[in-house]
């Protein structure tokens, strides 16, 4: 099993700070099978990254993600009000088929 | 726009049956891959089942294997999940979902259904 381990789990900032997540895979990932998502409190995930480092259909280009075998890295330069939610990473490969890290809460 | 409604949700005894359906537009439902996924009250997503456009290939978390059944009637443009001794561990938010082809992406997800497994 590719367990996924994301740090911090909780991550204290201001707007207009820069973020960094992290999250650390137990064996290799390849990158097309690393995603990122946003959750916000109510609301069903909503895609932010795939392949590890494009950006989804309306995310805006203050998000980015890098990172390749086993460590990656979902960036927001500039916080806004809105950005402030929950953050997990999401990997394909092994058993079972897909795993999510435990999340990120990115709070003010 | 592409969207997903999740519905069928509710309160079960444990031991007990419940049918979830996802009822999908926007989009040649056909022609992609779908998911359910679900998130137990407070915590994380845990991936439960994958089905391919054509139903030829199916798979489920160990945690629900042999108890839940993942089928898709592209005529109705639907997805189902059908669980059976259904366990206090099951509750959840459940989330339907459209497979992103070739990398991985679950994008859209439907609102989700409450499942509540309680006597």
């Amino acid at each position: 099993e590719i367990v996924l381990t994301q740090s911090p789990g909780t991550l204290s900032l201001s707007p207009g700070e820069r973020a960094t997540l992290s999250c650390r895979a137990s064996q290799s990932v390849s990158s097309s099978f690393l995603a990122w998502y946003q959750q916000k409190p109510g609301q069903a995930p909503r895609l932010l990254m795939y392949g590890a480092s494009r950006r989804a259909t309306g995310i805006p280009d203050r998000f980015s993600g890098s990172g390749s075998g086993r460590d990656f890295t979902l960036t927001i330069s500039r916080l806004e009000p809105e950005d402030f939610a929950v953050y997990y990473c999401q990997q394909c490969g092994g058993s079972p088929l897909y795993t999510f890290g435990q999340g990120t809460k990115l709070e003010i | 726009e592409v969207q997903l409604v999740e519905s069928g949700g509710g309160l079960v005894q444990p031991g007990g049956s419940l049918r979830l359906s996802c009822a999908a537009s926007g989009f040649t439902f056909s022609t992609y891959s779908m998911h359910w996924v679900r998130q137990a009250p407070g915590k994380g997503l845990e991936w439960v089942s994958y089905i391919s456009s054509s139903s030829s290939t199916i798979y489920y978390a160990d945690s629900v294997k042999g108890r839940f059944t993942i089928f898709r009637d592209n005529a109705k443009n639907s997805l189902y999940l059908h669980m059976n001794s259904l366990r206090a561990e099951d509750t959840a938010v459940y989330y339907c979902a459209k497979d992103r082809p070739s990398v991985l992406g679950f994008d859209p997800w439907g609102q989700g259904t409450l499942v509540t497994v309680s006597s």
